[in-house]
């Protein structure tokens, strides 16, 4: 079982350059997210989505895209890096995107990342 | 939605025990508690969730008072191989629509020495 798969794991790209992060989960999983993580600022989340065709802004949703097309993938789109876009990219998934007020948390479940540089 | 405060790191050496507290003073009645790690160069990982009292895993115990105003991880015997970052999430997680939306925040650095 793959579980969430990221490629490319390193990318370097020169400011103005598009390029797009792929995630895929085989697991069936109706929730997945995108998060950026700097040093010294935990993870911020950038993108997510509840399902296909569904998707919301994070907390830094700027200078990115996403779409969710099937429940497998969720590609996140830089159109014209720009160099304060370096950063750890992390995609995340979880079972069900719905909480049930006094039932536990779903676990999220996150890929190895992709290591970006713009220069 | 309830606000996480956590020590920004924490330096401990092999063999001891750690423990790490996380303040969640305006804790819903509804919101489990739930703690990931993050080993350098990965993407965190789930490790336990409790909602009040003990939770204990083959990883680490939780350790939740009777108010629920905080928390307290506890890492038995720690080793080298302990040395990661660990983000406690309350409530940020939900949205008011009933779907999820994980917020993390700094999380502790825990540094294991030997």
């Amino acid at each position: 079982n793959a579980g969430v798969t990221q490629t490319p794991k390193f990318q370097v790209l020169k400011t103005g350059q598009s390029m797009t992060l792929q995630c895929a989960q085989d697991m069936n999983h109706e929730y997945m997210s995108w998060y950026r993580q700097d040093p010294g600022m935990g993870l911020r989340l950038i993108h997510y989505s509840v399902g296909a065709g569904i998707t919301d802004q994070g907390e830094v949703p700027n200078g990115y895209n996403v779409s969710r097309s099937t429940t497998e993938d969720f590609p996140l789109r830089l159109l014209s890096a720009a160099p304060s876009q370096t950063s750890v990219y992390f995609c995340a998934s979880s079972y069900s995107k719905r909480w049930s007020p006094g039932a536990p948390n779903e676990k999220l479940f996150f890929g190895s990342g992709t290591q970006l540089s713009v220069l | 939605l309830a606000k996480t405060t956590q020590p920004i790191s924490m330096d401990s050496y092999e063999g001891q025990e750690v423990n790490i507290t996380c303040s969640h003073n305006n804790i819903a009645t509804n919101d489990y508690i739930t703690w990931y790690q993050q080993f350098p160069s990965q993407g965190p990982r789930f490790i336990i969730q409790g909602y009040k009292t003990k939770v204990t895993n083959e990883v680490a115990s939780l350790f939740i008072p009777a108010d629920r105003k905080s928390s307290t991880l506890s890492l038995p015997r720690v080793s080298l191989s302990d040395t990661a970052v660990y983000y406690c999430l309350v409530g940020d997680m939900r949205t008011t629509s009933g779907t999820y939306k994980y917020i993390f925040g700094t999380g502790t650095r825990l540094k294991v020495l030997a």
